[in-house]
């Protein structure tokens, strides 16, 4: 979707496992997001990149870890994955901070059984 | 397709009829605003956006107002569509923060 894309689309994991989900996009935007979505709480930010190694966290971060190595890859691991992550996670991206809005992923749908 | 929320308010309008989606924000000093459209199994779509310095936009079929008196956005939407029905929420962001979302409302079009 408009340059940005995440895989898997679906996913589903034990309780303990490590799960890495990735976001990719082609537009060279320096900011990336993962955000969770749950019924209930909208979008929730769990951690963002302002840059390649330049990461940071967000409101919802505890279990979770990202890392930037490239400009067109953020990568979220859970882990030790528990059944409270089991959620829709978006990746976003934007070019220019207050300027435009995101640009959101189609959403990777994770159970954690 | 993902639930986005299952305990969401919603707003129900018949197919032609006009929609008004409300949001408020929660920073008096946010100076741009966006509005997004999710429908079921997607991500966010960006519909229409609107700076701390105009009160009214229009785009096609829809119009933002923002009244910053009251920290109160809101979206219209013309003659509404069945393919118009979603989640609709607001978005603030802070002279280049990062954007805080609000919890949305789903929007259903009867027919």
């Amino acid at each position: 979707d408009a340059g940005i894309t995440q895989s898997p689309r679906h996913k589903v994991t034990e309780t303990g496992t490590p799960v890495t989900l990735r976001c990719h996009q082609t537009e060279n935007h320096r900011y990336m997001y993962w955000y969770r979505q749950d019924p209930g709480h909208g979008l929730r930010l769990i951690h963002y990149s302002y840059g390649v190694k330049d990461t940071d966290k967000g409101e919802v971060s505890d279990g979770y870890s990202v890392s930037r190595s490239k400009t067109e890859d953020f990568l979220l691991t859970l882990e030790s994955a528990t059944s409270s992550q089991t959620s829709v996670y978006f990746c976003a991206m934007t070019g220019t901070l207050g300027v435009y809005g995101y640009t959101f992923g189609s959403g990777t749908r994770l159970t954690v059984v | 397709g993902e639930s986005v929320g299952l305990h969401l308010p919603t707003l129900s309008v018949q197919e032609g009829d006009n929609s008004i989606i409300n949001c408020a924000y929660s920073n008096s000093a946010s100076d741009y605003f966006i509005w997004y459209k999710q429908e079921s199994g997607k991500g966010p779509q960006f519909i229409i956006d609107i700076r701390s310095n105009m009160d009214k936009r229009q785009g096609q079929r829809v119009t933002v107002l923002l009244n910053k008196t009251v920290k109160h956005l809101s979206l219209q939407i013309a003659a509404t569509q069945p393919g118009d029905s979603a989640v609709y929420f607001c978005a603030e962001n802070n002279y280049g923060q990062n954007f805080v979302f609000g919890p949305g409302t789903r929007l259903s079009v009867l027919p």
